[in-house]
């Protein structure tokens, strides 16, 4: 299943810098995108979500904005800090599109993401 | 804050075995999820419970699993007879409604020997 992709494994900034995560999708029917962030041993936690209404979503350090025509999303983290060393999940859903998923996410591969002091 | 609790933290069983994952969601939220990550994998969507019912399940969901709402606050995922490919990390999350963001718990880390 390679509805939603993340090709960068792995991603490697400077404190301070701007990080920024990409993320692919190919099903049509997806409608609404979030960003979740995972340490090891733990849940992934919820950053920001857009829906497909939007071509961008802001929350304090973190941007998303979608490209519908591209189906390519992207995580804008800026400064970066330390602190957002961690595995970075896209997710996708189609929630509204055809009434038929009840909230499904499917997720991407997950980008390390690693912050230098 | 309110969050997502699981328990246990680490389940260990022998192949064939039934075990029962347990879940506390958010507890104003109406929708229930489980998915699981086996090691070096997505986390993969298994089945989403809404009205005391399933709402949707993944091909992976099969008659070897099962989940219920046995009260008002937990949630459980049952596997009745347990595989070595059973083995994976298992999250719970809950939402107030299904086009809302999802708030996962920290997993249950399941070893099947």
């Amino acid at each position: 299943d390679q509805q939603v992709k993340q090709n960068s494994p792995s991603l490697s900034v400077q404190e301070g810098r701007i990080s920024i995560l990409n993320c692919d999708y190919t099903n049509s029917m997806f409608d609404y995108f979030l960003w979740y962030k995972k340490y090891p041993a733990e849940g992934p936690t919820f950053l920001i979500s857009i829906s497909s209404i939007k071509d961008k979503n802001e929350d304090g350090r973190f941007t998303v904005f979608l490209n519908k025509s591209a189906k390519h999303l992207s995580l804008h983290i800026v400064p970066s800090q330390p602190g957002d060393s961690a595995v970075y999940f896209c997710a996708a859903s189609a929630g509204e599109a055809g009434g038929t998923s009840y909230g499904k996410l499917t997720f991407g591969q997950g980008t390390i993401l690693t912050v230098h002091p | 804050e309110p969050e997502v609790t699981q328990t246990p933290s680490h389940q260990v069983t022998q192949m064939g075995q039934e075990v029962i994952l347990r879940c506390v969601p958010i507890s104003n939220h109406l929708y229930f999820y489980w998915y699981r990550q086996i090691l070096g994998q997505k986390v993969e969507f298994l089945v989403s419970f809404y009205n005391n019912e399933i709402s949707e399940k993944s091909e992976i969901f099969d008659d070897q699993f099962s989940v219920e709402r046995p009260d008002g606050s937990n949630f459980t995922l049952k596997i009745r007879s347990t595989k070595l490919e059973d083995s994976a990390m298992y999250f719970c999350a809950s939402s107030e409604g299904h086009y809302n963001e999802q708030f996962f718990g920290p997993g249950t880390r399941l070893t099947v020997l």
